[in-house]
């Protein structure tokens, strides 16, 4: 099993530029979750899904949008990327599971917005 | 006032040295409480969970939650080079369905040999 994927890995973007970030996961969890790491700020969740077709907003949500098509996939997109987005991005899934704590996460893209 | 707060360090400690790493949080509705590793350039990964008051322990790792007190701690013992990460506290809630997970800061480890 590969897990959590991402990509791409790195991107750098020019302000007002747009692009999708793919998160897939293998292991058929139902919640599929976004977040972003800055430096101090810990994790702040973006957006999350809590099964195929369903979006939800998180903590952040401003300037991003996602969608769940497919129960493997979620994709973030940035309409007009702004230098405030410079950031690492994770995704993360866990089973649908009530009693489940635990969020299997990727290994991240890196975003720079000049 | 963050719902979670967590001293994000760095601290730098000789190998063999117990660590002490600390969150304390304001949200009584946590329901788990999670420590997570990451290491550098990877994404995070969970090290230990608890959901009752009191000490769990697994290996050279104890998981320390005080919820009278709002505290939790992750203590390291015989902390080795390895160990060199950032870590990050993690509480559980229950919202509308969906647990959402809310992070500390995350500490900066450094395992000196």
């Amino acid at each position: 099993n590969a897990g959590v994927t991402q990509t791409p890995k790195f991107r750098v973007l020019k302000t007002g530029q747009s692009m999708t970030l793919l998160c897939a996961q293998d292991m058929n969890h139902e919640y599929m979750y976004w977040y972003r790491q800055d430096p101090g700020m810990g994790l702040r969740l973006i957006h999350y899904s809590v099964g195929e077709g369903t979006t939800a907003k998180g903590e952040v949500p401003d300037g991003y949008n996602v969608s769940r098509l497919k129960k493997q996939n979620f994709l973030l997109g940035l309409e007009s990327a702004a230098p405030s987005q410079t950031s690492v991005y994770f995704c993360a899934s866990r089973t649908g599971t009530q009693r489940s704590y635990e969020q299997y996460f990727g290994p991240g893209t890196r975003l720079t917005v000049t | 006032q963050k719902e979670v707060e967590q001293d994000p360090g760095p601290l730098s400690v000789p190998e063999g040295a117990i660590v002490s790493l600390n969150c304390t949080y304001s949200n009584s509705a946590f329901q788990y409480f999670m420590w997570y590793r990451q290491y550098s350039r990877k994404g995070p990964e969970l090290l230990m969970y608890t959901y009752s008051s009191g000490n769990k322990e697994d290996g050279r790792f104890t998981a320390q939650v005080d919820k009278s007190s709002k505290y939790i701690s992750l203590f390291i013992r015989d902390s080795q080079p390895s160990d060199s990460a950032t870590y990050l506290c993690a509480m559980s809630l229950l919202i509308q369905g969906a647990q959402k997970l809310v992070f500390g800061q995350g500490t900066r480890l450094t395992i000196n040999p």
